[in-house]
């Protein structure tokens, strides 16, 4: 239980352009889904936390212009990096909070790694 | 200084060894830990969730929170080549807010 799917999992594209990034929770409703960005060889980042239903809370630092994020249902967010630019590029992870269970954790999708030419 | 302290590694073991992991943190606030395994390029999975002091076993892998000085251990037993990746320590303040606090992550090399 508890599994959560990205896609894609690699994606290129031109600078300029946007891409949308989607993840879901398979088994189990996920009220709040978190975005993290990565780079290599350092820890996870927290760019926003998004509820369903309502706007995503964004860390400080992150352009909310730039990362858009909707949560439309209990098993779906998405994030799209708007007019993509090579600094853009990194490795985006969401994870998925469970809801009515004891242990009340996070449970992270596999990862989607972007770059932008 | 940082809320969470990891040393990054990487660290080395030969197979069958006792891999002890750790983490530091100042902020007493922390009431939940966990400990996430990474494999290069994937997302991390989920290994140990503790809640206040004490220790966690399952399987191979015990967790240990000391409250008192702010200390979180991860120790696998009979370490195998295939519990290579990196391993990251998280925290979370009491309920009311769900963000976590990760450590960086320690690379672990287990060496056959």
């Amino acid at each position: 239980g508890a599994v959560v799917s990205q896609h894609p999992s690699w994606v290129i594209c031109k600078s300029g352009t946007s891409v949308k990034i989607e993840c879901r929770s398979l088994d189990f409703q996920a009220t709040t889904m978190f975005w993290y960005r990565q780079f290599p060889k350092q820890s996870l980042m927290l760019m926003a936390t998004s509820n369903e239903g309502s706007k995503a809370t964004y860390e400080q630092g992150v352009e909310k212009d730039k990362f858009l994020i909707n949560h439309a249902s209990l098993t779906l967010s998405t994030l799209t990096v708007t007019s993509a630019h090579p600094e853009d590029s990194s490795f985006y992870i969401c994870s998925a909070r469970t809801s009515g269970r004891s242990t009340d954790t996070q449970y992270f999708g596999p990862g989607t790694r972007l770059t932008v030419l | 200084q940082k809320e969470v302290e990891q040393d990054p590694g990487p660290l080395s073991v030969p197979e069958g060894a006792i891999v002890s992991l750790n983490c530091t943190y100042s902020n007493s606030a922390f009431q939940y830990f966990m400990w996430y395994r990474q494999y290069s390029r994937k997302g991390p999975e989920l290994l140990m969730y503790t809640y206040s002091s004490g220790n966690k076993e399952d399987g191979r892998f015990t967790a240990q929170v000391d409250k008192s000085s702010k200390y979180i251990s991860l120790f696998i037993r009979d370490s195998q080549p295939s519990d290579s990746a990196t391993y990251l320590c998280a925290m979370k303040y009491t309920s009311g807010t769900y963000k976590y606090i990760f450590g960086t992550g320690t690379r672990l090399k287990v060496l056959a």
